[in-house]
C-alpha cells in the first residue's frame, strides 16, 4: 500500500459549479499526477506536479486546474464543470527515491457525475 | 492520437494455460514500459515493467517482452489463474519519465 488516499470518493455536482477532488500522500513522493479514466480511452494525464508549487498540463488539461502547497497534497479543481467532466479520477505518485522512471502508484479514484 | 494500443479489448483463457496480453506503441522516444491491472472500482495495481535497455523481464508468473524494432511488448501470464480476471493496461513513457501514456485495456477473463 503505497499510503494514497482521495476524497471524495463519489460526488455528483450540476453544470456550472465548482468542483475540488483531493490526493492526499503519507510516503513523501515527489511526483503526484491526476488521469481521468473514460470508456474506450483508457487512463489520460489531466496534470502533474514534480514537486512543491512545480506543475504542468498533460493532455487533457482544458477545464482542470491543479495546486500543491505541500508535499502530501495535490488538488485537482474544475472551476466550472461540464457533463464532458463526468468520468473516474485517478490520482497517482511517484519519485520515493532519486530515480524518475519508476512506477506510479494508484489511489482508489473518485466517481464524479456532472448532471 | 493514441500511442499506445491494446487492439484486444478482452481475452477469455483456460485456468491453468498460459494468457498472452499485447501492446504496440507508435512513439519510438518511449523507453519505459509498464503494465498494470485493474479491478472494478478500484484504482490500476503495478504489475511489471521492463526498460528499453532489456528484452524481457520476469517475475513470478508474469513475464514481459519487449521487441522494440516492432514497437511491441507483451505480458505473458503462466499459469493463469482465475484472480488474474481483471482488465489489464499497457503504459509507456519517454525519457521525460513523468508522463505515462496508457493503452485502452485489455478485459482478461480467466475461467475455472
Amino acid at each position: 500500500d503505497a499510503g494514497i488516499t482521495q476524497s471524495p470518493r463519489h460526488k455528483v455536482t450540476e453544470t456550472g459549479t465548482p468542483v475540488t477532488l483531493r490526493c492526499h500522500q503519507t510516503e513523501n513522493h515527489r511526483y503526484m499526477y491526476w488521469y481521468r479514466q473514460d470508456p474506450g480511452h483508457g487512463l489520460r494525464l489531466i496534470h502533474y506536479s514534480y514537486g512543491v508549487k512545480d506543475t504542468d498540463k498533460g493532455e487533457v488539461s482544458d477545464g482542470y486546474s491543479v495546486s500543491r502547497s505541500k508535499t502530501e497534497d495535490f488538488l485537482l479543481t474544475l472551476e466550472s464543470a461540464t457533463s464532458s467532466q463526468t468520468s473516474v479520477y485517478f490520482c497517482a505518485i511517484s519519485g520515493l527515491g532519486l530515480a524518475v522512471l519508476d512506477e506510479q502508484f494508484f489511489g482508489p479514484g473518485t466517481r464524479l457525475t456532472v448532471l | 492520437d493514441q500511442q499506445v494500443k491494446q487492439n484486444s479489448p478482452s481475452l477469455s483463457v483456460q485456468e491453468g494455460r498460459i494468457s498472452i496480453l499485447n501492446c504496440d506503441y507508435t512513439n519510438s522516444m518511449f523507453d519505459y514500459f509498464l503494465w498494470y491491472k485493474k479491478y472494478p472500482a478500484e484504482g490500476p495495481t503495478f504489475l511489471i515493467s521492463i526498460s528499453s535497455i532489456k528484452d524481457k523481464n520476469e517475475d513470478g508468473r508474469f513475464t514481459v517482452f519487449l521487441n522494440k524494432s516492432a514497437k511491441h511488448l507483451s505480458l505473458h501470464i503462466v499459469p493463469s489463474q482465475p484472480g488474474d480476471s481483471a482488465v489489464y493496461f499497457c503504459a509507456a513513457s519517454a525519457n521525460s519519465g513523468y508522463a505515462l501514456n496508457f493503452g485502452k485495456g485489455t478485459s482478461l477473463l480467466v475461467t475455472p
